[in-house]
């Protein structure tokens, strides 16, 4: 199946200091990437869909000024927590949309724990 | 707006039984893709199986199977021979056909008792 890699798979942070994630698709173009957030033992809640080349779209309630996206590339897109702080700590899973072919479906990243001290 | 209920928070089986876990969907679109997907200790989410909903027959992977009931918005998952490596959350997902958005359910933990 389709490979989506995540870079950090942790980091541990000071308070006020910037984490940028890094989402790559392996073996597929995804025009599309979702980043998703993951606290315990709940389910995943997306944060905003990314597209290449344009705008990401965030969902009620995210501050786009604080989770910056960019999808510079058919394979590439990246979050950045900007002046995190501790309650930005959380389990965050980005998925990448392969639409080529007969199987519209997303795959999943292994996630990036962040821990902000 | 649509939304994915998984009623069972928690259920066990016994290693090599079978075991259904229930998922619901309300949404007004024709046409959607619904999926199962794991997530093991390591949190890493796995495509268990897919299901478009223009197919009326049910979708299978080896030991995993669905009872897709369009008419009823009802989309169970049947795991057979239950391994001990099935032990994960599980949670059912809805897509819409246009868009790119994913609905997930709150998630099943399933726990494969030896």
């Amino acid at each position: 199946g389709a490979v989506v890699s995540q870079h950090p798979s942790w980091v541990i942070c000071k308070s006020g200091t910037s984490v940028k994630i890094e989402c790559r698709s392996l073996d597929f173009q995804a025009t599309t990437m979702f980043w998703y957030r993951q606290f315990p033992k709940q389910s995943l809640m997306l944060m905003a869909t990314s597209n290449e080349g344009s705008k990401a779209t965030y969902e009620q309630g995210v501050e786009k000024d604080k989770f910056l996206i960019n999808h510079a590339s058919l394979t590439l897109s990246t979050l950045t927590v900007t002046s995190a702080h501790p309650e930005d700590s959380s389990f965050y899973i980005c998925s990448a949309r392969d639409g080529g072919g007969a199987r519209d479906t997303q795959y999943f990243g292994p996630g990036t724990r962040l821990t902000v001290l | 707006a649509q939304t994915v209920t998984q009623s069972q928070p928690e259920m066990s089986v016994q290693e090599a039984e079978t075991v259904t876990l229930s998922c619901t969907y309300d949404t007004s679109e024709s046409n959607y893709y619904l999926f199962w997907y794991k997530q093991p200790p390591s949190r890493q989410m796995i495509l268990v199986i897919r299901q478009e909903a223009y197919k009326q027959q049910n979708a299978t992977e080896n030991r995993f199977s669905v009872n897709f009931q369009k008419a009823a918005k009802s989309f169970s998952l049947k795991i057979s021979d239950s391994q001990l490596g099935d032990t994960a959350m599980y949670f059912c997902a809805f897509m819409k056909d246009t868009g790119n958005q994913f609905y997930f359910g709150t998630g099943t933990s399933l726990t494969v008792i030896p």
